[in-house]
């Protein structure tokens, strides 16, 4: 069964380093979005994209943050300058044209020292 | 905010039927219901939706109540593997983005 895939599992980084997030969706899947869970809270939106562009952001996703889809496969997440309040588990998920439903990966954990 | 209410917090016995409750007493004519647990830190797992007639797969059953203002989740025969946080959903039918809300949810316990 198709899954999205998510890489790394666990990124450590410094305080004002960039970092990326990658993401593999379901191949045929054209709807990409990024989640984010600080640890003991709620599951938050932060962005969703189709047709290489953004299709709606929250208030969470300022300038720090971009999102790419620079090939056929992937999705990325950029934090350009990390902050400790970004600690947090990161969740890729996707969803096929006409589909209902959002297939969500297993997350990275970024830990911002 | 979530438009969901959920108790925080539920448990059965291995092997019995686990019913979680969802109420959504604002819900809109055209807005799903979803579905989702989360398995300690994994990722969202997809579990079930429905919009008006009750809705049943490989691993659960929906109720919807006939005023769509509630439904309940069903676990027919609980496992260890079951204990998770389970979220309600309900999806915006305007928001072209289809983006989800979760709210705090329902930690289940399945006990030995």
């Amino acid at each position: 069964e198709p899954e999205v895939t998510q890489t790394p599992s666990h990124q450590v980084t410094q305080m004002g380093q960039e970092v990326i997030l990658r993401c593999v969706p379901i191949s045929n899947h054209l709807y990409f979005y990024w989640y984010r869970q600080i640890l003991g809270q709620k599951v938050e939106f932060l962005v969703s994209f189709y047709n290489n562009e953004i299709s709606e952001k929250s208030e969470i996703f300022d300038d720090q943050f971009s999102v790419e889809r620079p090939d056929g496969s992937n999705f990325t997440l950029k934090i350009r300058s990390t902050k400790l309040e970004d600690s947090a588990m990161y969740f890729c998920a996707s969803r096929r044209a006409g589909g209902d439903t959002q297939y969500f990966g297993p997350g990275t954990r970024l830990t911002v020292l | 905010d979530a438009k969901t209410t959920q108790p925080p917090s539920m448990d059965c016995a291995e092997g019995r039927a686990a019913n979680l409750p969802c109420n959504h007493s604002t819900i809109s004519g055209n807005e799903y219901v979803y579905w989702y647990r989360q398995i300690h830190s994994q990722g969202p797992q997809y579990i079930i939706h429905g919009l008006k007639n009750n809705e049943t797969n490989e691993m659960a059953s929906l109720i919807i109540t006939e005023d769509r203002k509630s439904s309940t989740l069903i676990l027919p025969h609980a496992t260890l593997r079951d204990t998770a946080v389970y979220y309600c959903i309900v999806r915006v039918v305007m928001d072209s983005s289809y983006k989800l809300i979760f709210g705090s949810g329902t930690r289940l316990l399945v006990r030995p």
